[in-house]
């Protein structure tokens, strides 16, 4: 059975940063690429960053690009997301999710991990 | 790259049909994907392809797409079928993806 447990979510004031983390196991980790997508209170669906199987190409979204950085340890079947310099709008739930072989949809999301900015 | 449009609510009764439309540039050279979201849970995926269904969702969901929109259609309509319904392909680039703006599935 495939699963995905984020973690590392929190309160953070602006400008500071955090590293979210998602534990994956019940497929072969290393053969995915892997997302991250996430969702503001009340808002829809964005996806903010991807990276290949290898962990060689990452791909972000504009608005978070030099700020966040996706990697993977494929040793230990986890994906991460360092998210940086942050601001008020980046307050949402951080989803990681696994992207199929073929046609590019998510076919296993987690549950969430849960982001406020705040002073 | 530009996004995927849906419109905002759409209202269906019991046992009815509804279409929730998805319509965007990137759409002419990728697949949509449909996900299902419930309050205060996670998305799950609902079709892809076009008009391929995940096992275990249910064949009164189906998929088509023309052109530079997709769509997906509920057939006799559930009440658990109530939920956010949201669009995604890959960008224009290929690199990324693009989610719609969401539509929420009122059952009457």
């Amino acid at each position: 059975e495939v699963q995905l447990l984020e973690s590392g979510g929190g309160l953070v004031n602006p400008g500071g940063s955090l590293r979210l983390s998602c534990a994956a196991s019940g497929f072969p980790f290393s053969s995915y690429a892997m997302k991250w997508v996430r969702q503001a209170p009340g808002q829809g669906l964005e996806w903010i960053s991807g990276i290949s199987g290898s962990g060689v190409s990452k791909f972000y979204t504009d608005s978070v690009r030099g700020r966040f950085t996706i990697s993977r340890d494929n040793s230990n079947n986890t994906l991460y997301l360092e998210i940086s310099s942050l601001r008020v709008e980046d307050t949402a739930v951080y989803y990681c999710a696994k992207e199929s072989r073929d046609y590019g949809y998510l076919d296993y999301w987690g549950r969430g991990t849960p982001v406020t900015v705040s002073s | 790259s530009s996004g995927l449009i849906q419109d905002p609510a759409v209202s269906v009764a019991l046992g009815q049909t509804v279409r929730v439309t998805c319509r965007g540039d990137s759409l002419e050279g990728f697949y949509a994907s449909w996900y299902q979201q419930k309050p205060g849970q996670a998305p799950t995926l609902v079709m892809y392809g076009r008009d391929k269904r995940p096992s275990g969702i249910p064949d009164r969901f189906s998929g088509s797409s023309s052109g530079d929109t997709a769509s997906l259609t509920i057939s006799g309509v559930q009440a658990e079928d109530e939920a956010d319904y949201y669009c995604n392909s890959r960008d224009n680039s290929g690199n990324g993806h693009v989610f719609g703006t969401g539509t929420k599935v009122t059952v009457l």
